[in-house]
């Protein structure tokens, strides 16, 4: 269990709907990521947020989005949905590291999310 | 993140050890190497990383070579739950996101019993 926890872990929607994909990151780690995997593309880093703001952006389409809220769990938005869209999106954490501190991520169980 | 080459795929005998390469050849001098590894749609799971020294934890350890453009995962007693896809990664030094990792497309390591 890596302490991060995300819900649901299966959704089907139609296409045009939108959907919430929710992270709760683990205690005390401020920074939570998004992950697309699809079965074409492999794993792709969508967002960053730290602390409420968001950090850094990585190729997020713009029909998507997400925040982070004052608890620090993490919602991902995705609106007009496309059979495209169909994968598995993960969350990720991290401690906010201290100088000359490497430290790992840790990744939620995923979301597997179908578009018909 | 620097550019990581590892084998598409390897075999592996259970019980026997586990050598999974990986080719850093652009690597900075203060950038880490991180293994994770992603077990059937799971998650992916953190293994281990290091600068330039060897590394060893519960999971497998890390060797580094001298001039750190290579290094290999060795997983000293692979079961059949070890078989997954590995990643090497190689993330910006600098940065202070541990978690905005660029996944290639791995090594799909497979354990035979």
């Amino acid at each position: 269990d890596s302490g991060v926890t995300q819900t649901p872990k299966h959704l089907i929607t139609a296409t045009g709907q939108r959907v919430t994909l929710r992270c709760s990151p683990r205690s005390g780690d401020l920074s939570v990521y998004w992950y697309q995997q699809s079965l074409d593309q492999g794993l792709q880093f969508l967002i960053q947020y730290y602390n409420g703001e968001e950090r850094a952006k990585g190729n997020i389409l713009e029909r998507f989005s997400a925040q982070q809220f004052p608890d620090l769990h993490s919602e991902l938005n995705l609106s007009s949905l496309e059979l495209g869209d169909s994968a598995l999106y993960f969350c990720a954490s991290s401690v906010e590291p201290r100088t000359g501190l490497n430290t790992e991520a840790f990744f939620g169980q995923g979301t597997r999310l179908t578009v018909v | 993140d620097a550019k990581t080459t590892q084998p598409t795929s390897m075999d592996c005998a259970e019980g026997r050890a586990a050598n999974l390469p990986c080719n850093h050849s652009t690597i900075s001098g203060n950038e880490y190497v991180y293994w994770y590894r992603q077990i059937h749609s799971q998650g992916p799971q953190y293994i281990i990383h290091g600068l330039k020294n060897n590394e060893t934890n519960e999971m497998a350890s890390l060797i580094i070579t001298e001039d750190r453009k290579s290094s290999t995962l060795i997983l000293p007693h692979a079961t059949l739950r070890d078989t997954a896809v590995y990643y090497c990664i190689v993330p910006n030094a600098g940065g202070t996101s541990y978690g905005k990792l660029t996944f290639g497309q791995g090594t799909i390591l497979t354990v035979h019993p």
